[in-house]
């Protein structure tokens, strides 16, 4: 089965790091989107691409965080410098048609 | 916001018994899609129905959507230790296709053997 691919699974970093997160999409998907997810705030919608160009990137905070997919195979989120509430499960999904796949997730934890 | 807002929050039910959960939501949508997740663990899809759609199945599923009412709700029938995850209703913008989703914030199922 094709699957969405995400790393790394778990990351633990000291406040003010820099933490890249990588997704490799489903071959032939079109579009990718980066999820976070937090018990307060649950899901919520931090960018996507559509052949590689950023189409929305509003939920995330500009001053930190940075989206790009360098190729259609790869996307990546960074964040520099990472601060705590920054903490949280960052999903990847891709998609074709209205179905997104999910990614397992990078847990990401800021000390 | 068109965030959909599950109900109940958390369903403890046993082994066998029937489980519903209730979305509702604010804005006109493309279409409206059920999601499942298990803990740790990332969002699996189960079922999307449109817009001009009432009812679908996909085996123990069963899925209605009320436009006039903004709501939703996924059944799953004879349920399944394996059925415990949280599940979510995501709903797509209109007039859109394969835009990002606005997720509630779930309903946890937990099934007792």
């Amino acid at each position: 089965d094709a699957r969405v691919t995400q790393t790394p699974r778990d990351k633990v970093t000291e406040m003010g790091q820099e933490v890249t997160m990588r997704c490799q999409p489903i071959l032939g998907h079109n579009t990718v989107f980066w999820y976070r997810q937090t018990m307060m705030q649950g899901l919520e919608l931090l960018a996507y691409f559509r052949n590689r160009a950023p189409l929305d990137d509003s939920g995330m905070p500009k001053d930190r965080f940075s989206a790009e997919m360098p190729d259609a195979t790869l996307a990546t989120l960074k964040i520099q410098p990472s601060e705590p509430r920054d903490s949280a499960v960052y999903f990847c999904a891709s998609g074709l048609g209205d179905t997104q796949y999910f990614g397992p997730g990078t847990r990401l934890t800021v000390l | 916001s068109q965030q959909g807002e599950e109900d109940p929050q958390a369903l403890s039910i046993q082994e066998g018994e029937n489980a519903t959960m209730n979305c509702s939501y604010k804005t006109s949508i493309n279409n409206l899609q059920w999601y499942r997740q298990n803990s740790g663990r990332g969002l699996v899809h189960l079922i999307l129905i449109r817009s001009n759609e009432r009812e679908k199945h996909s085996g123990r599923l069963r899925v209605t959507l009320d436009t006039s009412k903004k709501s939703s709700s996924l059944l799953i029938t004879a349920s399944r230790a394996a059925d415990t995850a949280s599940y979510f209703c995501a709903t797509a913008w209109a007039n859109s296709g394969n835009t990002p989703l606005v997720f509630g914030k779930g309903t946890r199922l937990s099934v007792i053997a």
